[in-house]
């Protein structure tokens, strides 16, 4: 079965970076382009950007462009996100999720908390 | 860019009929991407291209689209469906884009 699982939870300090990974399991990890997503607490969702992982090549929301890289391992079929400068906002789960037009398998999710 | 506009919140009785909206402009131009998220869990998507469903999901959940705004219905509203309700579109100016989200209250 199609599973996307995730790193554990992250806090870290104002100013600094966090790596994220999805490790993808039960189909062909190059077929599935894959998705990053936030969601603050209480909030909704917000889409940061996706990666082709058969071409490496990635597209980012606007919002977090020059602050987010997404990058893979196809050899271990995991897919990693970076936002670097991190502030208090940034607080969030972030979810990786399978598909191009629409995301039919999430990750569990990963807290992000930014915290002097 | 474009804005995909959600009621905050609807609320049916248990048996009844709900219907969660997606207002755009010309969405029906759009494909319609429908996620449920119940809390502390990742979204799980119910439907997809407006009206099909994945495999699993029940057919009491049903989707449209046209003109400005595209619609969840769920026919005989169970407890098990209170969640959050987010409709999704991939927009040439903003990628994918989620709205905002609607809470599905069941009375």
């Amino acid at each position: 079965q199609v599973q996307l699982v995730q790193s554990g939870a992250e806090v870290k300090k104002p100013g600094a970076s966090v790596k994220v990974s999805c490790k993808a399991s039960g189909y062909t990890f190059t077929s599935y382009d894959i998705n990053w997503v936030r969601q603050a607490t209480g909030q909704g969702l917000e889409w940061m950007g996706w990666m082709n992982p058969n071409s490496g090549n990635t597209g980012y929301a606007q919002k977090f462009q020059g602050r987010v890289t997404m990058t893979r391992n196809t050899s271990i079929s995991t897919a990693y996100m970076e936002l670097s400068s991190l502030r208090s906002e940034d607080t969030a789960v972030y979810y990786c999720a399978r598909g191009a037009g629409y995301n039919d398998y999430w990750g569990q999710g990963t807290l992000v908390t930014v915290s002097s | 860019s474009y804005v995909l506009t959600q009621p905050p919140s609807v609320s049916v009785a248990p048996g009844q009929t709900a219907r969660i909206t997606c207002g755009g402009n010309n969405i029906g131009s759009k494909s319609v991407h429908w996620y449920q998220q119940k809390p502390g869990q990742a979204p799980v998507l119910v439907v997809y291209d407006d009206s099909d469903r994945p495999s699993g999901i029940p057919e009491r959940f049903s989707g449209s689209n046209s003109g400005n705004t595209a619609t969840l219905t769920i026919s005989r509203v169970e407890a098990g469906d209170e969640a959050d309700y987010y409709c999704q579109v991939w927009d040439s100016s903003s990628d994918h884009l989620f709205g905002g989200g609607t809470k599905l209250t069941v009375l």
